[in-house]
C-alpha cells in the first residue's frame, strides 16, 4: 500500500524557518516525482512545488507565490522528500501535504500543520 | 495558469436524492495523448482529500458507483445518484494537463438536509 507521511510542522514566528519531511513507503520512492500542496485554514488546495525523480534530473519547480523562500529536495536512500521553508509569513499558515506527482492523486498523507504567528 | 471554477459553492441535499456539481476550466483539458486530465476529490471534515474520479469519468478503486463524472474540453460534471450521509464534505475538481502546476477549483460544499 502506498503511504506518504508528512512531519515537521509546528508553530513558528514570522521570519523563521521550518523544514518539513515527506516519508514514502509501499512504492519505489526514487522512481516518482513528488509534489507539495498546502491548504490554509478554511481554504482550498494550492500547489506549492514539485521535484522530479533523479531519472529526470531531480530538479524542482515552485509556485510563484513561494518561489525564492521554499526549497524542495529529496533523499531517495531514505525515501524522504523535504520542503525547506524560509522567511515564513503569516499567510504560509496551512496544512502541508505531499503526494506522488501523477496525473491523478490517489494517495495523500494526513498532512502537517504549519502555523506562523507572533 | 489554468483557472478552475466550480459551481455551486454549496449544496444541501436530502439523503437518497441526487446531487450534481460543475467544474469549468479556463483552457481545454484535452491532452494530445487523447486523454482529458480532470479529476475529482472529496475532502471530508478533518481529512485529506480522497480521489473519486480521474480522467473525467473513471472511478478510482473502491469508489461507490453512485459517483459518476462526465464532460469534455472545459466543462465537467460530478453527479451523485443517491446522496448518503458519508458523502458530506467539500468536492474539488483538479486539472493535471499542465504538469507539474496542478490547480484545483474552489470547491463545492455538500451538506445533508
Amino acid at each position: 500500500e502506498v503511504q506518504l507521511v508528512e512531519s515537521g510542522g509546528g508553530l513558528v514566528n514570522p521570519g523563521q524557518s521550518l523544514r518539513l519531511s515527506c516519508t514514502g513507503s509501499g512504492f519505489t520512492f526514487g522512481d516518482y516525482a513528488l509534489s507539495w500542496f498546502r491548504q490554509a485554514p478554511g481554504k482550498g488546495l494550492e500547489w506549492v512545488g514539485f521535484i522530479r525523480s533523479k531519472a529526470y534530473g531531480g530538479t524542482p519547480e515552485y509556485a510563484a507565490s513561494v518561489k525564492g523562500r521554499l526549497t524542495i529536495s529529496r533523499d531517495d536512500s531514505k525515501s524522504i522528500a523535504y520542503l525547506q521553508m524560509n522567511r515564513l509569513k503569516v499567510e504560509d499558515t496551512a496544512v502541508y501535504y505531499c503526494t506522488r506527482a501523477l496525473r491523478f492523486l490517489g494517495s495523500w498523507g494526513q498532512g502537517t500543520l504549519v502555523t506562523v504567528s507572533s | 495558469d489554468i483557472v478552475m471554477t466550480q459551481t455551486p459553492l454549496s449544496l444541501s441535499v436530502t439523503p437518497g436524492q441526487p446531487a450534481s456539481m460543475s467544474c469549468r476550466s479556463s483552457q481545454s483539458l484535452l491532452h494530445s495523448d487523447g486523454k482529458t486530465y480532470l479529476s475529482w476529490y472529496l475532502q471530508k471534515p478533518g481529512q485529506p482529500p480522497q480521489l473519486l474520479i480521474y480522467e473525467v469519468f473513471n472511478r478510482f478503486s473502491g469508489v461507490p458507483d453512485r459517483f459518476s463524472g462526465s464532460g469534455s474540453g472545459t466543462d465537467f460534471t460530478l453527479k451523485i445518484s443517491r446522496v448518503e450521509a458519508e458523502d458530506v464534505g467539500v468536492y474539488y475538481c483538479m486539472q493535471s494537463i499542465q504538469l507539474p502546476q496542478l490547480t484545483f477549483g474552489g470547491g463545492t460544499k455538500v451538506e445533508i438536509k
